[in-house]
């Protein structure tokens, strides 16, 4: 079974462009989350969707950041436009449901913004 | 509010040897899940073990086992016979079960190296 899949791996950009990142979670999860890690600390959630309903975005900052789950599978991250201070590790997870006890993560989207 | 502390930014172990990765939380949901994962340098987080709150035995997946002390809120992560591929990151993490958010939240990690 195939895992959670991200793309890009790595993303080099300038300030104030735009940058996507696209997760495609587990055949059959309901539940996508996104998180943002940053260096030396652990993941802090942006947004979940229960299928293709964001049903906890308070985390996410609203000025700049913004995501979709059409049709409640794939889903995209987006930044515009991109500060210094978004440089980051961008993780995908999924689960079956939101109870789920185990969320399965991608490899992540290293992003740096100069 | 929840809260997880990891008070060990790093500790080296020696190959063969067990450890204990210290993780301490906070909640007042009396409804709660602990997990820990592992994120070896690849990035990605890996599902290690889960304990419930109302789980009266310590949960254990092979070689790990977590020592889940309630009244201290504490929820170490022991792993027995370490390895040289247990180097990685290592992140305790909390969910209020019955929280409508449910959300999970994740302590700072604690960077484990294993000497060979």
């Amino acid at each position: 079974e195939a895992g959670v899949v991200q793309s890009p791996r790595y993303k080099i950009i300038e300030k104030k462009q735009p940058v996507a990142f696209w997760c495609n979670p587990i055949s059959g999860h309901n539940t996508l989350y996104w998180y943002l890690q940053n260096l030396g600390q652990g993941p802090e959630l942006l947004i979940r969707y229960e299928n293709e309903e964001a049903v906890d975005d308070s985390q996410l900052p609203k000025d700049r950041f913004s995501a979709e789950r059409l049709k409640g599978v794939d889903s995209t991250l987006k930044i515009q436009p991109a500060e210094l201070g978004d440089s980051a590790v961008y993780l995908c997870a999924s689960s079956l449901r939101t109870s789920g006890i185990e969320q399965f993560f991608g490899p992540g989207t290293r992003l740096t913004v100069l | 509010a929840q809260k997880i502390t990891q008070t060990q930014p790093g500790m080296f172990v020696q190959e063969k040897e067990a450890v204990t990765l210290d993780c301490t939380y906070d909640t007042s949901d009396p409804s709660y899940g602990l997990f820990w994962y592992k994120q070896p340098s690849s990035g990605e987080m890996i599902f290690l073990i889960y304990q419930g709150s109302y789980d009266q035995q310590n949960a254990t997946e092979g070689r790990y086992s977590l020592n889940f002390q309630k009244a201290r809120k504490s929820a170490n992560l022991v792993i027995s016979a370490s390895q040289l591929g247990d180097s990685a990151m290592y992140f305790c993490a909390m969910r209020e079960v019955d929280s409508s958010a449910s959300k999970i939240i994740f302590g700072s990690g604690t960077r484990l190296s294993i000497r060979p």
